[in-house]
């Protein structure tokens, strides 16, 4: 079967970096996304890394360690609209199609 | 602009009633898929669609039905056989399968919120 985890909750001060590490057990891994939710909202894409290292996207970054099934997104500068649930998903050769979502990190950002 | 609709964003039902909830992408989108949501809880799939007329089980299928009869549409009915039904439902669609290997991510839709009672 597959698996992720990730912290439950992270809270953090505005303009503070924050990591949330993901751990996944599958086989046939194709890559690792992550995506933000707002309360009650849809959840959007942030970053996907198919290969090992850091992807970065303005104030968000992702990192890929395929050898020890392993990343972490990376907010820096915090603001309060960051306040928000972070899901990692892996998506594998196997499985037909589809993304398993993790269970979520839900931020908290703290003026 | 292209997106997702999910409609209505609040149902209700009695238990025992089937309930059909709507999704349409005009993104020319390939694959779509149904996720539920409970409170905090990840998104776990139910079914999912790659190509017209084709769908597959996702995780959690029981006392749920799809159908994909046109690339637009991607309906899910929540049959009275589905024991715990109140969730948050979430429609997606990407351009490809995540199979596909390709950096394919996933567009969702507000989301339908079902309370049945």
């Amino acid at each position: 079967g597959q698996s992720l985890e990730q912290p439950s909750e992270v809270t953090a001060v505005e303009g503070a970096i924050v990591q949330i590490n993901c751990t996944y057990q599958t086989s046939g891994f194709y890559g690792l996304s992550w995506y933000q939710q707002h309360d009650g909202g849809a959840p959007t894409f942030l970053s996907y890394n198919a290969l090992d290292g850091l992807e970065e996207t303005g104030r968000f970054s992702s990192f890929l360690s395929r050898s020890d099934s392993y990343g972490y997104l990376l907010l820096q500068e915090l603001q309060m609209k960051d306040s928000a649930s972070y899901f990692c998903a892996v998506s594998t050769y196997n499985q037909g199609g589809k993304l398993i979502f993790g269970q979520g990190t839900e931020l908290s950002v703290k003026p | 602009d292209g997106g997702i609709t999910q409609s209505p964003k609040y149902l209700f039902r009695k238990e025992g009633q089937n309930v059909t909830l709507s999704c349409e992408q005009n993104l020319n989108h390939d694959a779509m898929y149904w996720y539920r949501q409970d409170p905090g809880q990840g998104l776990r799939l139910i079914y999912y669609s790659q190509i017209v007329n084709d769908f597959q089980k996702g995780d959690i299928a029981e006392g749920y039905s799809v159908s994909r009869e046109k690339k637009e549409s991607f309906p899910l009915t929540v049959t009275s056989a589905q024991k715990n039904p109140t969730a948050f439902y979430l429609c997606a669609s990407s351009i490809k399968g995540a199979r596909g290997g390709t950096n394919s991510p996933l567009h969702f839709g507000n989301g339908t919120r079902l309370t049945v009672t």
